[in-house]
C-alpha cells in the first residue's frame, strides 16, 4: 500500500518568517512525482510545487521549495517570507501509477500578523 | 479559461435518498478525479476516469457509490440510498493526461453533501 504521513497537523508562523512543513511517504515504485498543494479556507485546491523523483535537484517555486531526500522517502515544503495569503491547508500528494494520487491528511497553516 | 466546476455547491438530502454530483471539468482535459473529504481530513481517492472509461475503480467505498462520465467530458457521481457517513465535500479535479504522472490536477471548489 502506498501511503503520505504528515506528522504536523497544525503549524502557525509570523509573517515574514520561514516554516518547513514535513511530509514522508511509502512507496516501493522508484519512478514518481510528488506534490504539495494548498487549499485556501475558500476550499479549491492549487498546486504549490511538484518534484520528479528522478531528479535531484530540489524544486523552487518563488517562496516555496521542497527538500526532497529521496533514500528517507522524505518531501518536506519551506516557505520563506510567509504571507497572510499563505494561510491554508497543505496537502502532500505522489503519483505513481497513473491516474491515481495518493494525498496526505494535510497540515493547517496559520500566518500571523 | 474556465476551470473545473461543480454542481450543486451544497446538498442537504434525507438518509435513504439517491444523489447526483455534477463536475465539468477543463475543456480539454482527458483526466477526471473524484475525491471525498471528510471534515478536515485528507482527500480519499474514489475514482479516475481517463476520457469515457474508469480504469481504476478501486476507492469506491460500496457499490452505493457509482459514478459515469460521457463525452469525454461532464462526470457524475452517484450515491444511492445515502447514509449520514456519506456527508464529505466531494471534489472533482481534472488534468491534461492521466497516464502522465506529472500533471497537475485542477480541482473544483467542491460539493459540501450533508446527509441528515
Amino acid at each position: 500500500a502506498q501511503t503520505v504521513t504528515q506528522s504536523q497537523p497544525e503549524m502557525s508562523v509570523q509573517e515574514a518568517e520561514t516554516v518547513t512543513l514535513s511530509c514522508t511517504y511509502d512507496t516501493s515504485e522508484s519512478n514518481y512525482y510528488l506534490f504539495w498543494y494548498k487549499q485556501p479556507p475558500s476550499r479549491q485546491m492549487i498546486l504549490v510545487i511538484r518534484q520528479e523523483a528522478y531528479k535531484q535537484q530540489n524544486a523552487t517555486e518563488n517562496r516555496f521549495s521542497v527538500n526532497f531526500q529521496k533514500a528517507a522517502k522524505s518531501f518536506s515544503l519551506k516557505i520563506s517570507d510567509s504571507q497572510l495569503g499563505d494561510t491554508a491547508m497543505y496537502f502532500c500528494a505522489f503519483n505513481t501509477n497513473a491516474g491515481k494520487s495518493t494525498f496526505g491528511d494535510g497540515t493547517t497553516l496559520t500566518v500571523k500578523p | 479559461g474556465a476551470g473545473v466546476s461543480q454542481s450543486p455547491s451544497n446538498k442537504v438530502t434525507e438518509k435513504g435518498k439517491d444523489v447526483e454530483l455534477r463536475c465539468d471539468p477543463i475543456s480539454g482535459h482527458t483526466a477526471l478525479y473524484w475525491y471525498r473529504q471528510s471534515l478536515g481530513q485528507g482527500l480519499e481517492f474514489l475514482i479516475y476516469f481517463q476520457g469515457n472509461s474508469a480504469p481504476d475503480k478501486s476507492g469506491l467505498p460500496s457499490d452505493r457509490f457509482s459514478a459515469e462520465r460521457t463525452g469525454g467530458s461532464v462526470s457524475t457521481l452517484t450515491i444511492q440510498r445515502t447514509q449520514q457517513e456519506d456527508s464529505a465535500v466531494y471534489l472533482c479535479a481534472s488534468s491534461l493526461n492521466g497516464a502522465s504522472r506529472g500533471n497537475e490536477q485542477f480541482f473544483g471548489p467542491g460539493t459540501r453533501l450533508t446527509v441528515l
